[in-house]
């Protein structure tokens, strides 16, 4: 089955220190991009990357970083430097080709910060 | 600026039609967008609409687009218990990359 993955479903991390997220998609896509989402709130982009070796911020980047050395791999690290970092996060691809390039979403990692 | 609207919350009875509505600021926004999520799950892809057209029907749901008021709205007819989610409206900037702008979404709740 095509589809995207996101692991863990759960993830809790101490203050102070960094975690990665996965995103993993193989529905050969060249877009991919990380949303965070908090309660009563609205998707807000964290980083997107149209290809592979290259990245971009959006609007919330700061505390974050991603790497994109695979097509089909996306990982975000939260770092310490996220001053509230507990939000239900988001992965997604497109594929810009297509008029439409509709983002599809994987199923979300929920991080708590204890 | 950038900003997309909704209603938080709206209750209807099974078997009744909801309607869910969304007010959008870019005009020249392509696409627009009706996505759908489950408790603690990801965004499902309900639907869409091109900015030319005016209405778009998908089985149970429809889409109307009224660009001159810059509205957009979801039927969903016959509503069942299973459509108890929350329901994204988003649009697509246009220009760069393929921004999209979510509202905050309408929790849809399905009572007997």
């Amino acid at each position: 089955d095509g589809g995207i993955t996101q692991s863990p479903k759960y993830l809790f991390r101490k203050e102070g220190q960094n975690v990665t997220l996965s995103c993993e998609q193989n529905l050969n896509h060249d877009a991919m991009y990380w949303y965070r989402q908090d309660p009563g709130q609205g998707l807000r982009l964290i980083y997107y990357s149209q290809i592979v070796n290259d990245f971009q911020k959006g609007d919330i980047a700061e505390g974050y970083s991603v790497s994109r050395e695979k097509k089909e791999s996306f990982p975000l690290t939260v770092t310490s430097a996220q001053k509230n970092p507990t939000a239900f996060y988001l992965c997604a691809s497109s594929f810009p080709g297509l008029l439409t390039d509709t983002q599809y979403f994987g199923p979300g990692t929920r991080l708590t910060v204890l | 600026g950038e900003d997309v609207e909704q209603s938080l919350f709206l209750s209807v009875r099974e078997g009744d039609s909801s309607v869910i509505n969304c007010t959008y600021t870019d005009s020249s926004s392509t696409y627009l967008y009706w996505y759908k999520q489950e408790p603690g799950a990801g965004l499902q892809l309900l639907t869409y609409i091109f900015s030319n057209m005016d209405m778009k029907q998908d089985q149970r749901l429809t889409v109307l687009l009224n660009k001159k008021d810059k509205h957009l709205s979801l039927r969903i007819a016959d509503t069942q218990t299973g459509d108890s989610a929350i329901y994204f409206c988003a649009e697509n900037l246009s220009g760069g990359y393929n921004k999209l702008i979510f509202g905050a979404g309408t929790r849809l709740a399905v009572h007997p």
